[in-house]
């Protein structure tokens, strides 16, 4: 089992470029999660998704951010446009089903926008 | 809303028991679980708790209180290799999310 993988593993982009952040989750998992975390405010749920439908994306800053599933083996992360308070790492998270499941993280995005 | 709070650092040497708290203030949960976190590293699953009482694997115990608000976790033959951030989190009835707390990093000294 490969785990739950994440590209690319850092990324360095300048303030209004579009930064896409890829998952593919652990196979057989049905949900998956994107959190950010920071020092300041730890690790935040974005949106997470079930059978490839998102469920909640109330974490979701802004709509500069978007998320899509378009199959139960991939989902990407969308900023457009980046800016400087972005920079965070971002995990991607699955699990069986559901939240009250163990989540395998993934190993993080680094993303510096400068 | 889910609030979970934790203290920010916890010291101790090697061999030793250390205790991490985690109060919480929610409406309702499936469960408290515990995560590791090592510098530069992604969080792993350590434990899980449902019910009240204390769940034990190996050095790594954690318990649940729903009556006080409050669980733990506790590690026990501390060795070098524990020091990380540890993040209880919950899994809300209403929404099936899983909220983490503030974090507590733990360093361990020989």
């Amino acid at each position: 089992d490969a785990g739950v993988i994440q590209s690319p593993r850092h990324e360095v982009t300048e303030m209004g470029q579009e930064v896409t952040l890829r998952c593919k989750p652990i196979s057989g998992h049905n949900s998956l999660f994107w959190y950010r975390q920071t020092m300041m405010r730890g690790l935040e749920l974005l949106i997470y998704f079930n059978n490839n439908v998102p469920i909640d994306d109330s974490g979701m800053p802004e709509d500069r951010f978007s998320a899509k599933m378009p199959n139960a083996s991939f989902s990407t992360l969308k900023i457009q446009p980046s800016e400087p308070r972005d920079s965070a790492v971002y995990f991607c998270a699955s699990s069986l089903v559901g939240a009250d499941e163990k989540l395998f993280f993934g190993s993080g995005t680094q993303l510096s926008v400068l | 809303g889910q609030s979970l709070e934790q203290p920010s650092e916890v010291t101790a040497v090697e061999g030793a028991i250390v205790q991490i708290n985690c109060t919480y203030q929610t409406s309702g949960f499936y469960g408290l679980s515990w995560y590791q976190q090592h510098d530069g590293g992604a969080p792993t699953f350590l434990s899980y708790n449902a019910l009240d009482g204390l769940e034990e694997t190996g050095r790594f115990s954690s318990f649940l209180s729903r009556s006080d608000s409050y669980g733990y976790l506790l590690l026990q033959e501390l060795q070098m290799k524990d020091s990380a951030s540890y993040f209880c989190a919950v899994s809300e009835y209403n929404t099936d999310k899983l909220i983490f707390g503030t974090g507590t990093r733990l360093q361990v000294f020989p």
